[in-house]
């Protein structure tokens, strides 16, 4: 099984500052997937394909990276992107998710 | 508009069964495979499995921490999902979602306690 690592587990950002989230495999994966989850909410899929936009996601977010290493990144924070983001991998049988990210706006 | 929504959670005692659904709308239902997820309260997801499309011959796979106890199926005249749970632990108790394939559409989950 791959086991995804995620950093920092917590932080937190102003308004406008760059945000970045880490994602570490444990082998090799093709592609990174990652997901936004609001308290109460379903996790939303932003970022597919390690760095495509999904549908109606806002272009601050991006994705990029290779191999074990990916990242998350949002350009200018706002409030609304308050959440827990996810990473996720379906490179190997079982599909697996980080630990998971929680963002909070200073 | 996609929709997807399960039902058929609730409280259910250690050893026990249930069956979760998820009516599915919105799309063609026999192009998608259809996924289980599950995630504990404060916790991460956990991918259970999924079910392939018509073209892939609506196959399962299932990931192996419960491969043998859940059992995915489709009723493609209805659009709907299922997820049979047997042998219920109290490790199962966790919000339960379907999603589309590629993972673009969730529902917004349904509850299964597992207490006596």
């Amino acid at each position: 099984e791959i086991v995804l690592t995620q950093s920092p587990t917590t932080t937190a950002a102003s308004p406008g500052e760059k945000v970045t989230i880490t994602c570490l495999a444990s082998s090799s994966v093709s592609n990174m997937y990652w997901y936004q989850q609001k308290s109460g909410a379903s996790p939303k899929l932003l970022i597919y394909s390690t760095s495509s936009l999904a549908s109606g996601v806002p272009d601050r977010f991006s994705g990029s990276g290779s191999g074990t290493s990916y990242s998350l990144t949002i350009n200018t924070m706002e409030a609304e992107d308050a959440a827990t983001y996810y990473c996720q991998q379906w490179s190997s049988n079982p599909l697996t998710f980080g630990s998971g990210t929680k963002l909070e706006i200073k | 508009e996609v929709k997807l929504l399960e039902s058929g959670g609730g409280l259910v005692q250690p050893g026990g069964s249930m069956r979760l659904s998820c009516a599915a709308s919105g799309f063609t239902f026999t192009d998608f495979y259809m996924y289980w997820i599950r995630q504990p309260a404060g916790k991460a997801p956990e991918w259970l499995g999924f079910i392939r499309n018509k073209a892939n011959g609506y196959t399962t796979e299932y990931n192996p921490s419960v491969k043998g106890r859940f059992t995915i199926s489709r009723d493609n005249t209805q659009n709907m999902l299922y997820l049979q749970m047997n042998t219920l632990r109290a490790e199962d108790t966790a919000t339960y979602y379907c999603a589309r394939g590629y993972f673009d559409y969730w529902g917004q989950g349904v509850m299964v306690t597992v207490s006596s």
